[in-house]
């Protein structure tokens, strides 16, 4: 089993949508949760990290974290053309960072 | 400005050479990591350090190799023993004070090609 699990896609959401992005993990020890985007040939950046059950807002994205049910989902508000990139959740595992696949967004004007 | 730099960004390997991927932080970061990025694969940890001359293998560590004798420096090499080098290299640090609460800063990336 994957330790950290995401549906590949492609997403295809239409601009002004909300996008949802869902993610999985099998280690109960993880403590923090992590979203990075990244666009094609460039390296990820952080969006946002959650580490507490329940919601964390910031700006568009909001990040959700049920660790009952080793969940977690990325929100995106009123979806832009320029969030089309891979969304990578991660999960740490010991001193680093799991990454899963990586879920592909479409938005599409 | 801080950040992470790695070089090349471009890098060609011949077969049986063994090649060295840079990477230099200013962020006064005391961890810092190597991942492997394929495609459709994601990241894979190669290795990661968490203090100065001391360092970890990751998940996949075999054929590579790394040092870290300054804070600020951690490069890779990547032996001529890793049968299928031709990967996306991407470098990370973090602070090292609340672990991984606030998660990595990553470099550019070093795309190195088999030739």
């Amino acid at each position: 089993q994957k330790e950290v699990e995401q549906n590949s896609g492609p997403l295809s959401v239409p601009e002004g949508a909300i996008a949802s992005l869902n993610c999985t993990y099998s280690d109960r020890g993880s403590q923090s949760f992590f979203w990075y985007r990244q666009y094609s040939g460039k390296s990820p950046e952080l969006i946002m990290f959650i580490y507490s059950n329940g919601d964390k807002e910031d700006g568009r994205f909001t990040a959700q974290l049920n660790k009952a049910s080793q969940y977690v989902s990325l929100l995106i508000r009123d979806s832009q053309p320029s969030d089309s990139a891979t969304y990578l959740c991660a999960a740490t595992k010991r001193n680093a960072l799991n990454f899963g696949k990586g879920t592909s967004l479409l938005v599409t004007p | 400005d801080g950040g992470i730099t790695q070089s090349p960004k471009y890098l060609f390997r011949k077969e049986g050479q063994n090649v060295t991927l840079s990477c230099e932080q200013n962020l006064n970061h005391d961890a810092m990591y190597w991942y492997r990025q394929d495609p459709g694969q994601g990241l894979r940890l190669i290795y990661y350090s968490q203090i100065v001359n001391d360092f970890q293998k990751g998940d996949i560590a075999e054929g590579y190799s790394v040092s870290r004798e300054k804070k600020e420096s951690f490069p890779l090499t990547v032996t001529s023993a890793q049968k299928n080098p031709t990967a996306f290299y991407l470098c990370a640090s973090s602070r090292q004070q609340g672990a991984l609460r606030y998660g990595y800063t990553f470099g550019s990336g070093t795309r190195l090609t088999v030739v």
